[in-house]
């Protein structure tokens, strides 16, 4: 069983570009999460999407947008990048995502977003 | 809103030494907590979980108990290796308008010594 995998590893952009990090969830799972994890911090949720719709989004700002395909992968799109974006970019999957009690999320390794 | 607050790091120990890390919650209804590690370099690993009160997770020798009455979830280890030095973040799950997800604390890094 393949598990979450992010691409890429690592990325440097500078202020006011836009990014697309990918996520492919794990196998037999139909939602995906992203969040943000600042240097030092907690991550936070960004938003979710269970097939292929958002499902709920956090506080974060509408150039943060995002995608999710019939297999389930998803994308992650950054416009307008800021020097406060920099931080490492997590995705999760679970399944049945929409109106269930929580299910546990699997964690991929992460893209580490550096902007300049 | 439901929030996480745990301890402060870093966390010095010696090998073989006890191990507890703070958590606290605020949270509406009744989430489930768990705990995560998240190693130099990687992503998060679910370390323990418990889905209701008085429910006790365990893993790895990683202990933490879901306390109500005091809302916490405090990670212990009985006898903490170099292999554990990591960072731990406590977190709860926000069941929120038809989907589920995450509130973390802020992460307690843990650094043990030989």
């Amino acid at each position: 069983e393949t598990g979450v995998t992010q691409s890429p590893t690592h990325l440097i952009k500078t202020r006011g570009q836009q990014v697309t990090l990918r996520c492919s969830s794990q196998s037999g799972h139909n939602t995906v999460s992203w969040y943000q994890q600042a240097l030092g911090q907690g991550p936070q949720f960004i938003f979710q999407y269970y097939r292929e719709e958002e499902n709920g989004r956090g506080n974060f700002p509408p150039r943060f947008s995002g995608l999710q395909f019939p297999n389930y992968s998803s994308e992650l799109n950054v416009n307008a990048l800021e020097l406060d974006d920099s931080a490492l970019y997590l995705c999760a999957s679970s399944s049945d995502g929409a109106g269930s009690s929580y299910n546990e999320q699997f964690f991929g390794p992460g893209t580490r977003l550096t902007v300049l | 809103g439901n929030s996480v607050t745990q301890m402060e790091g870093p966390v010095t120990l010696s090998e073989e030494a006890f191990l507890t890390i703070n958590c606290t919650y605020t949270a509406t209804g009744y989430p489930s907590l768990f705990w995560y590690v998240q190693y130099p370099g990687e992503g998060l690993q679910l370390l323990l979980k418990a889905t209701k009160a008085d429910d006790k997770g365990s893993n790895k020798g990683f202990e933490a108990t879901y306390r109500k009455e005091t809302t916490s979830f405090h990670l212990e280890k009985g006898s903490v290796q170099v292999s554990d030095s990591a960072v731990y973040f406590c977190a709860l799950s926000d069941e929120l308008g038809g989907y589920s997800t995450l509130t973390f604390g802020k992460g307690t890094m843990l650094l043990v010594s030989p």
